[in-house]
């Protein structure tokens, strides 16, 4: 399709495990955003990558979170040693770049850590 | 730093009603985007429109229409004649144009809309 795809769409895992989270962009768009969104909530920024570098990875919450994009295209968002609290739906947005561009969203992948 | 508020937790109508969704930004920069997207139940955010700083001209497109006010940092967004399919979480955003690439969008909270029939 033309959209921005993101799988597993549903991830159920167990406390303590790794977990690889996958987006492959719209294609030709040198932006990637990675946000997180708990229940009731807004999305949260954690990681944005401009070409194939993280351009700002100050939204990362801590060193269990590390994402990589390394051909420009496909990213991975991991996630190592999950906690409970790392519950949440991982968007992944792409765009033309540049502030004034919008960003064009998937449909975004469930995490639940048991 | 950047920051949107978005007061309306959720809010109810009945259908044909008009409905505002507000929307509070704090920016130290001249230039910024404003944007607001739309989360219906399936979960997929989609981009409604975006607003440059400098142009405060009120928009309408269909039955969406959006008030830009940069004295009271506020873009707040009216749907007339609201219906069912309406139903969705609408967040407001910022981007600032401080860099020379996209950063970091921020969004509010979101206001949950029912329309109900």
């Amino acid at each position: 399709g033309a959209g921005v795809s993101q799988t597993p769409s549903n991830k159920v895992t167990e406390k303590g495990k790794y977990v690889e989270l996958r987006c492959d962009p719209i294609s030709g768009h040198t932006a990637l955003y990675w946000y997180r969104q708990s229940l009731g909530q807004g999305p949260e920024f954690l990681i944005y990558f401009q070409g194939t570098g993280a351009a700002d990875d100050s939204g990362l919450p801590n060193d269990r979170f590390f994402a990589v994009r390394p051909e420009g295209s496909v990213s991975t968002l991991k996630i190592q040693r999950t906690e409970r609290g790392d519950s949440a739906v991982y968007l992944c947005a792409s765009s033309l770049g540049g502030a004034t561009g919008e960003l064009f969203f998937g449909e975004g992948s469930r995490l639940t850590v048991l | 730093a950047q920051k949107v508020t978005q007061a309306q937790t959720e809010i109810s109508v009945v259908e044909k009603e008009d409905v505002t969704l507000d929307c509070v930004y704090e920016t130290r920069d001249t230039t910024y985007y404003l944007f607001w997207y739309k989360q219906p139940p399936s979960g997929e955010l989609v981009f409604l429109i975006r607003r440059n700083s400098f142009d405060e001209q009120n928009e309408i497109s269909g039955r969406y229409s959006w008030n830009f006010q940069k004295s009271t940092s506020s873009f707040n967004f009216t749907i007339t004649a609201s219906q069912v399919v309406d139903s969705a979480v609408y967040f407001c955003a910022l981007s600032e144009a401080r860099r020379s690439y996209g950063q970091n969008f921020v969004f509010g909270p979101g206001t949950r809309l029912s329309v109900l029939p």
